[in-house]
């Protein structure tokens, strides 16, 4: 399965945009970047997901580069809600997701 | 409507005990994950559901964890002989079907064995 890469803690401001990267340079042609976020002591939720074009939905923003091998998520107006840990997951023609340890953002007043 | 539930919440062990931890996905989610969460990590796969079949179970860690799903819906991944390595956060997660489906995860089930 192909890895991601994401830096370990961000801040942002509230009402701010949140621009998550994710590095998956040994992606596959048909595997898809998936975004899942987790909130302290829930299960993770899913957000948004891609294979090569832009996505967008009420949540989030995916930005998938034209080569595959980086993506941002973007919360276009962070509250203090989304404060959470954002995974980034390359997900193969197998079921499972594979977690990384994640960026955990931190959204401040 | 409903998501998934997970019970216990919390479940606290001794060591060498037997556990059962139970997960209901949402009405008519075929498909059924577990997952195992220790702390500061993000969640690890274990075993992934079909049906009543498991059709991935290379996640499991050793002969100890078991798991099973009779009807395709309830399923209960049952460990023996717990060690003090097993403390985590167990996470269940269903999606309608498999393969790039949406997962919609349960709250996990915090096992401490002491």
């Amino acid at each position: 399965d192909a890895k991601t890469t994401q830096p370990p803690s961000m801040d942002c401001a509230e009402g701010r945009a949140a621009n998550l990267p994710c590095n998956h340079s040994t992606i596959s042609g048909n595997e898809y970047v998936y975004w899942y976020r987790q909130i302290h002591s829930q299960g993770p939720q899913y957000i948004i997901h891609g294979l090569k074009n832009n996505e967008t939905n009420e949540m989030a923003s995916l930005i998938i580069t034209e080569d595959r091998k980086s993506s941002t998520l973007i919360l276009p107006h962070a509250t203090l809600r989304d404060t959470a840990v954002y995974y980034c997951i390359v997900r193969t023609n197998t079921d499972k997701l594979i977690f990384g340890t994640g960026t955990r953002l931190q959204v401040f007043p | 409507g409903a998501g998934v539930s997970q019970t216990p919440s919390n479940k606290v062990t001794e060591k060498g005990k037997y556990v059962e931890l139970r997960c209901d996905p949402i009405s008519g989610h075929t498909a059924l994950y577990w997952y195992r969460q220790s702390l500061g990590q993000g969640p690890e796969f274990l075993i992934y559901f079909q049906g009543t079949g498991a059709a991935d179970d290379s996640g499991l860690p050793n002969d100890r964890f078991f798991a099973v799903r009779p009807e395709g819906s309830v399923s209960t991944l049952k460990i023996q002989r717990t060690e003090r390595g097993d403390s985590a956060v167990y996470l269940c997660a269903s999606s309608l079907m498999a393969s790039f489906n949406e997962q919609f995860f349960g709250p996990g089930t915090r096992l401490t064995v002491l």
